[in-house]
């Protein structure tokens, strides 16, 4: 069964800093790979995706992710925080061919300060 | 463009009463997705269904819980008699047609038992 690891419940950076959260799966094959934000009272907005082809992907609002089939891991980068960021973050695992069945993430909220 | 659409947003109400939650998805998207989202748990799959036939339920919870699709544009998800365990927010979310197309999240409806 596939599984997703998020170790860092709470992360707190200053706004400017550079961000990275962490996030291993577990998985027979290389799986669909998703990062999720949500603001609070809000549903879950796509930041974005990896299936197959150049390991560093490029999201909206200047996040990207690294895969590393090494060390089964997909971790969010922003060089630098905006307080606008402050939300909670999900990643996601899809068995590949399909995005249908997905297994989140238990999430990291992010607290940015000033 | 319209977004995945749930109502209500908030549903408070006494044990032993039916609940009704509604979506309705993104035009032209044929899957369609039911989560709920705990402190306890995070977000769990419900249900899923693809062209309005439910693919998978195996993750609801029990017979209690029922969810329906009659068709393109719209799906319940009904909790019958509701217990406060069931207290959560519920998730809709829908994808278009293939295998690597991402899920997008309606707001989410915050359902309260008492």
């Amino acid at each position: 069964a596939q599984s997703v690891t998020q170790p860092d419940i709470h992360i707190t950076v200053s706004e400017g800093a550079s961000l990275e959260l962490r996030c291993n799966y577990s998985y027979g094959a290389t799986p669909y790979l998703f990062w999720y934000v949500q603001s609070p009272g809000q549903g879950l907005q796509l930041l974005l995706k990896y299936f197959s082809g150049d390991t560093l992907v490029q999201g909206i609002k200047g996040f990207e992710a690294e895969f590393k089939r090494s060390q089964s891991s997909f971790n969010l980068r922003k060089p630098s925080v905006h307080w606008s960021d402050a939300a909670e973050y999900f990643c996601a695992v899809g068995a590949p061919g399909t995005a249908s069945k997905l297994t989140f993430g238990t999430g990291t909220r992010l607290q940015v300060t000033l | 463009d319209a977004g995945v659409i749930q109502s209500p947003r908030h549903e408070v109400t006494e044990m032993g009463q039916e609940v009704t939650l509604r979506c309705k998805p993104i035009s032209g998207h044929n899957s369609l997705f039911w989560y709920r989202q705990t402190m306890m748990r995070g977000l769990e799959l419900l249900i899923y269904f693809n062209n309005n036939v439910p693919i998978d339920d195996s993750g609801m919870p029990e017979d209690r819980f029922s969810a329906k699709m009659p068709n393109a544009s719209f799906s319940t998800l009904k909790i019958q008699p509701s217990e406060p365990r069931d207290s959560a927010v519920y998730f809709c979310a829908t994808s278009g047609a293939g295998t690597s197309q991402p899920q997008h999240f309606g707001d989410g409806t915050r359902l309260s038992i008492l």
